[in-house]
Order: C-alpha cells, then structure tokens, then sequence
C-alpha cells in the first residue's frame, strides 16, 4: 500500500511569488484535504476535495486554491506570498464516508521571505 | 462550531512511568476524536480514535484513550512509557460524520526521561 507522498518537501520562495504543492493520495483514498501546520501550532484545515471539486474549506482567503485530479491526485496554489504564509503544509487522504481518520504526507515546508 | 484544547504546552515523565496528555473539546454534536503523533520536521501519525462505543479505546504503540462525555476529555494514556515515546501529541475533532475538517489542539510536547 503506497502512503500519501508530497513534493517538494523543502522551498523558499519571496514574497509576492506562487507556489504550487503536489500530492499523491494513499491507494484506495479518493479524497484528499490540505492543512497548514504554522510554527509551534496545530495543523489549520484549509480545505478539501472529493471528486474533484473543493467540499469543504477553512478560514482562509481565495489565493489559496486548490485542484483534484482524476487519479486522486492533488495540488495546492498559492499566490501573492506573504510571510505568514511560511509554514509546514500537510496533505492528508482519505475514503469519503470512512469514519474520520486521516492519512498524512511528510509535507512541504515553505519559507517565505 | 468544534474545538479542541490541550493545557499542558510540556509534559515530562520517567521512563517506566506512567503517562497522561489531556484534552478537552468542544463540539455541537457527537464527537469524533482522534489522537495523532508528530516526530520533528515529520507528517503526523495516527494513534487511535474514538466514534462510538467503549469510551476506553486502543491504539498503536500501547497508547490508550479515555472518553468521558460528561467531562468531554479525551485523554491519552500510556501505563509505562519509552524514551522513544518523546514526540508532540496533537488531539483532535471532528464534529461528526458529515464534518469536513478536523480541528486541531495545539499540541503538547512529551518527553520521556530515562
């Protein structure tokens, strides 16, 4: 069983620039969730996708985006950086329906400066 | 709206020694909670959850959980704990099936002396 694996795992980007994390889902999942883990904090739930479309979202704002792909696969967007945006970002699968628990990735760590 | 609270920011033990990590939460309807593991620059892991049923759950790694509904905790439990049990606990809910997101507490930092 492949787990959930993400890329980069390191980045440092200025401010004002986009990034765009990756994700691949656990075998068998078919929904995957972003979260972002700033320093010395819980992860925050940005949002979700489920059959390709966002289900559920945070309190975040519209330059965070996202997208689903047919294999389950995911992407997170970011645009316009700014510093408090560096943070750890964890992509995490599941099976819509299954009661609850998630499966992370080792995440992405983004600095943005 | 669901939330959830650790209190203790640090929890030290001896090894060998029993171990407790508290949590509390705060949901609308019926909780679903979860405890995950996290080891430095990793993902998290997850340990147990509880849904419906025994309010003693079991889970990896000899950890066990309490819930209580009248208190609405979820503590994490272990009766004797290893140095490699050293690793920042978060807790977690969701506020039942139909939630999309689980909410986090803000972690409590365990560490096992020998």
């Amino acid at each position: 069983e492949t787990g959930v694996t993400q890329s980069p795992t390191h980045l440092i980007k200025t401010r004002g620039q986009q990034v765009t994390l990756r994700c691949s889902s656990q075998s068998g999942h078919n929904t995957v969730s972003w979260y972002q883990q700033a320093l010395g904090q819980g992860p925050q739930f940005i949002f979700q996708y489920y059959r390709e479309e966002e289900n559920g979202r945070g309190n975040f704002p519209p330059r965070f985006s996202g997208l689903q792909f047919p294999n389950y696969s995911s992407e997170l967007n970011v645009n316009a950086l700014e510093l408090d945006d560096s943070a750890l970002y964890l992509c995490a699968s599941s099976s819509q329906g299954h009661t609850g628990e998630l499966f992370f990735g080792e995440g992405s760590r983004l600095t943005v400066l | 709206a669901q939330s959830v609270a650790q209190p203790e920011d640090q929890v030290n033990v001896a090894e060998g020694n029993p171990l407790t990590v508290k949590c509390t939460y705060s949901v609308s309807g019926n909780p679903y909670l979860f405890w995950y593991v996290q080891y430095p620059n990793r993902g998290l892991q997850f340990l147990l959850k509880y849904i419906t049923g025994d309010n003693l759950v079991k889970g990896s790694y000899g950890f066990e959980a309490e819930f209580n509904k009248s208190q609405t905790s979820f503590h994490l439990k272990k009766p004797s704990a290893l140095v490699s049990d050293s690793a920042l606990y978060f807790c977690a809910v969701r506020d039942g099936p139909s939630a999309r997101q689980l909410t986090f507490g803000s972690g409590t930092q365990l560490t096992v002396l020998p």
